[in-house]
């Protein structure tokens, strides 16, 4: 089972609600990232965070979703509302930094009706 | 060219036989290279690293040319349980952007 911890599992709701994501990276690790993987595609970073600054959030799209990271440990993926495109899989990583191996958690399906 | 470019296959491979894949990227500052292995609907999990020397994990050789600005890899004597996604993931360490590929997939064949 994955190191980096998040929940739901699953989730699915109808398109105009608001969803969130949890992630608890591995302890120590000061980056934590979050993806967007369609399927068939590779992961697509959505944010990076390192401590509980964003380091980079040019993927985000920032009309909708929402990350924070407030203590520099576990984040939160907020996305309201909700559209039928966001159906995908969001992965969260962590790694001690910058440059290093990205540990996976096991990530959030999502489908939008 | 794009950022990072993989052969998205399917690669078709009978078991025992040996497959190598590439995967070229465009920004030469970047500084640090992974192989990434992804089962279906499962999360990526972390293969080798990529050093400026080459590095090799038993059936497994990855290797980095910097001249071409691609990184490979080598599955000698492939297993069944080798058939996923492999992913190839750039850093730029300069700008601390991370590019992930999008896959090549295997399939080994009995």
């Amino acid at each position: 089972e994955a190191e980096v911890a998040q929940s739901p599992r699953y989730k699915i709701t109808e398109k105009s609600q608001a969803v969130a994501f949890w992630c608890d990276p591995i302890s120590g690790h000061a980056t934590l990232y979050w993806y967007r993987q369609i399927l068939g595609q590779g992961p697509e970073l959505l944010v990076q965070f390192q401590d509980e600054s964003v380091v980079d959030d040019s993927q985000l799209p920032k009309d909708r979703f929402s990350a924070e990271r407030l203590k520099g440990v576990d984040s939160t993926l907020k996305i309201q509302p909700a559209e039928l495109g966001d159906s995908a899989m969001y992965l969260c990583a962590s790694s001690s930094h910058s440059g290093q191996p990205q540990h996976f958690g096991d990530g959030t399906r999502l489908s939008i009706l | 060219r794009k950022e990072v470019e993989q052969d998205p296959g399917p690669f078709n491979v009978p078991e025992g036989a040996t497959v190598a894949f590439n995967c070229t990227y465009s920004n030469s500052a970047s500084q640090s290279f992974f192989w990434y292995r992804q089962d279906c609907r499962k999360e990526p999990k972390l293969l080798m690293s990529v050093y400026s020397s080459g590095n090799e994990d038993g059936r497994f050789t990855a290797q980095l040319n910097r001249a071409s600005q691609y990184i490979s890899l080598l599955i000698r004597d492939s297993k069944l349980s080798d058939s996923a996604t492999y992913l190839c993931v750039v850093d730029s360490n300069r700008d601390d952007k991370i590019i992930f590929g999008k896959g090549t997939r295997l399939h080994i064949l009995p």
